[in-house]
């Protein structure tokens, strides 16, 4: 059980390339969420999956795509990157609502130069 | 709408207490609690649910006041592994897909 893979760890990225941050999961959960954190921001949400087919946007959505094709994956897409989107990237998963929590992956830190 | 956390920052002494507290604006079916250490992602400690009991994960424990819109985060005799960042995270009223986390606030537990 390998729990939230992501992938790739660190990235450094020139303004006005694109990129795709991925995301596994391996635990069956229908709920995955796509966050980042920056100093003094705390984690802010950026897109989430209720189950494959279905995505919605979160607190900060703009320039990131999402799309959930299977159960297991939920990349995150990064189309024209601008500096404003160096952070940490997390995505994290949870069975449901109710009792459970999220497992979040060990996080992706981006630099865009 | 981000939940706000209260203190900001907290020093301890190992095996001091302390209380984090967490506001909403709306109403709360449920609070998560996560704790994230320097470098690492963040892990879950535990969720008190609307007419649920207080919680307890090691010597920390929660309560949440619906009425109120509250929850607080207390850390009883705290431990050098205490240290860390915690995160509130309250879901709506009826149960929420999203979960939209505080500022955090920032333990620093010293011998």
């Amino acid at each position: 059980n390998a729990g939230v893979t992501q992938t790739p760890k660190f990235q450094v990225l020139k303004t006005g390339q694109s990129m795709t941050l991925q995301c596994a999961q391996d635990m069956n959960h229908e709920y995955m969420s796509w966050y980042r954190q920056d100093p003094g921001m705390g984690l802010r949400l950026i897109h989430y999956s209720v189950g494959a087919g279905i995505t919605d946007q979160g607190e900060v959505p703009n320039g990131y795509n999402v799309s959930r094709s299977t159960t297991e994956d939920f990349p995150l897409r990064l189309l024209s990157a601008a500096p404003s989107q160096t952070s940490v990237y997390f995505c994290a998963s949870r069975l449901g609502t109710g009792v459970y929590g999220y497992t979040f992956g060990s996080g992706t830190r981006l630099t865009v130069v | 709408q981000q939940p706000v956390q209260s203190p900001q920052a907290v020093i301890l002494r190992e095996g001091e207490d302390a209380v984090i507290n967490c506001s909403s604006s709306k109403a709360l079916y449920s609070v998560h609690w996560y704790r994230q250490k320097h470098g690492e992602a963040p892990v879950f400690l535990m969720i008190l649910l609307k007419g649920g009991e207080q919680k307890g994960h090691e010597k920390i424990s929660a309560s949440f006041n619906e009425k109120k819109q509250q929850s607080s985060l207390y850390l009883t005799a705290s431990q050098l592994s205490y240290s860390g960042t915690y995160f509130c995270g309250p879901e709506a009223q009826g149960g929420s897909e999203k979960l939209v986390f505080g500022k955090g606030t920032k333990l620093t537990v010293n011998p």
